[in-house]
């Protein structure tokens, strides 16, 4: 089972540069959704989506872009990476809202 | 958004060892969910709590949710080091049931 697919699973940036972080889940999920974790600030959510062609806003949406073509895929979008944003990326799915949350393995992203 | 506090931050242990870890808001949720993480990959749930006063089991470890639904604990008997990872608590917010997660509780069982 694949459950949540997150690529690339290490990625290193120049500053101003411009990369996307790509998400697929094989469970129907309608909701999907990106966290950034950092050391002693835990999981933080960027944007989220309830079905495809909705998105919105978390609690860290500057520096990122997100978009949602089809139920299966939901990618990340940094326009201009800065040093801020270097982090460790997760991609999560659910079903209902009282339904389990599936994460992906990850995506660590480092900016110089 | 309503914070969850997870103590203590970071707790090391000898194999064999009971440990206590909380999580703690200061207002109602309505449930609360535990995650663990190992390094390396993503949060994996192991249990939601819904009901005041609830005590969950899960082989050796055990979950309670307070009665007036503000705080939880995990008890962990004999920790073992396959137990090492990090524990997070989450709740839920908003009418879209977005995860709100506590900074977490780092766990380390030597052998």
């Amino acid at each position: 089972n694949a459950g949540v697919t997150q690529t690339p699973e290490f990625q290193v940036l120049k500053t101003g540069q411009s990369m996307t972080l790509q998400c697929a889940q094989d469970m129907n999920h309608e909701y999907m959704s990106w966290y950034r974790q950092d050391p002693g600030m835990g999981l933080r959510l960027i944007h989220y989506s309830v079905g495809a062609g909705i998105t919105d806003q978390g609690e860290v949406p500057n520096g990122y872009n997100v978009s949602r073509s089809t139920t299966e895929d939901f990618p990340l979008r940094l326009l201009s990476a800065a040093p801020s944003q270097t982090s460790v990326y997760f991609c999560a799915s659910r079903g209902r809202a009282n339904q389990p949350q599936h994460f992906g393995d990850g995506t660590r992203l480092s900016i110089l | 958004t309503q914070l969850l506090e997870q103590s203590p931050q970071f707790l090391s242990i000898q194999e064999g060892e009971n440990l206590t870890v909380y999580c703690n808001s200061s207002s109602v949720f309505s449930s609360l969910q535990w995650y663990r993480q190992e390094p390396g990959e993503g949060p994996v749930l192991l249990v939601t709590v819904v009901t005041g006063g609830e005590v969950k089991k899960l082989k050796r470890l055990t979950f309670q949710f307070g009665d007036a639904r503000k705080d939880s604990s995990l008890h962990i008997t004999a920790a073992q080091p396959g137990d090492t990872g990090l524990y997070l608590c989450a709740r839920r917010q908003g009418s879209q049931g977005n995860l709100i997660f506590g900074k977490g509780t780092k766990l380390s069982v030597k052998p």
